[in-house]
């Protein structure tokens, strides 16, 4: 059974860094691109980050590029995202989902909180 | 950015009855290698969003033939014949085709 759990949420202070982690199973999680989508409070998805099986090649939207790294450690079956001058903008639901040409595996999801 | 529009914001329909969602692009959404990538999400409440249709009018494995994706270029629709009580939520359109990835704004489907 596929499962994706992320972790690493919590409050931060805005310009204060966090990182969030996503542990993999059930499926080969080299084989796999992977992303993160998140969710401001009562509000849409917005699509943040995806990540190529090898690490290699990387993608940002915007709003986030310069200050959101994606990675990976295939050896570990885990996929992080180093968010780096936090704003209050990006207080949100993260879910890491697993990408086959969609995402077809949801996470469920860790808040971040930035506030001072 | 491309953006997607999608029409009604809500939506409240009665038990057995169809439900339709149009998702409108700013630009045509068919990529070089004649694909188009646009997907349809569910988000139940309290839940991750979940894959419904990939591909304009691909069902996900184990999604009931009852949703039915279609639309091509620009203007996409998801339609929900004889909505059940597990359809309630919130659906998304979005689209793979232009950088960045994007999602519509979501329509909530009520249940009368």
């Amino acid at each position: 059974e596929v499962q994706l759990v992320e972790s690493g949420g919590g409050l931060v202070q805005p310009g204060r860094s966090l990182k969030l982690s996503c542990a993999a199973s059930g499926f080969t999680f080299s084989n796999y691109y992977m992303a993160w989508v998140r969710q401001a409070p009562k509000k849409g998805l917005e699509w943040v980050a995806t990540i190529s099986t090898s690490g290699s090649r990387t993608y940002y939207p915007d709003s986030v590029k310069g200050r959101f790294t994606i990675s990976r450690d295939n050896a570990k079956s885990s996929l992080y995202l180093q968010m780096n001058s936090l704003k209050s903008e990006d207080t949100a639901t993260y879910y890491c989902a697993r990408r086959t040409g969609y995402f077809d595996f949801w996470g469920p999801g860790t808040m971040v909180t930035v506030s001072s | 950015d491309v953006v997607l529009t999608q029409t009604p914001v809500s939506l409240s329909v009665t038990l057995g009855d169809q439900a339709s969602i149009s998702c409108r692009s700013s630009q045509s959404l068919e990529y070089s290698d004649g694909y188009t990538y646009l997907e349809w999400y569910l988000q139940k409440p309290g839940q991750s969003p979940q894959l419904l249709i990939y591909e304009v009018s691909n069902r996900f494995s184990g999604v009931p033939d009852r949703f039915i994706g279609s639309g091509s270029g620009t203007d996409f629709t998801l339609k929900i014949s004889r909505v059940e009580p597990e359809d309630l939520g919130v659906y998304y359109c979005f689209q793979a085709t232009h950088d960045p990835l994007t999602f519509g704004s979501g329509t909530k489907l009520e249940i009368k």
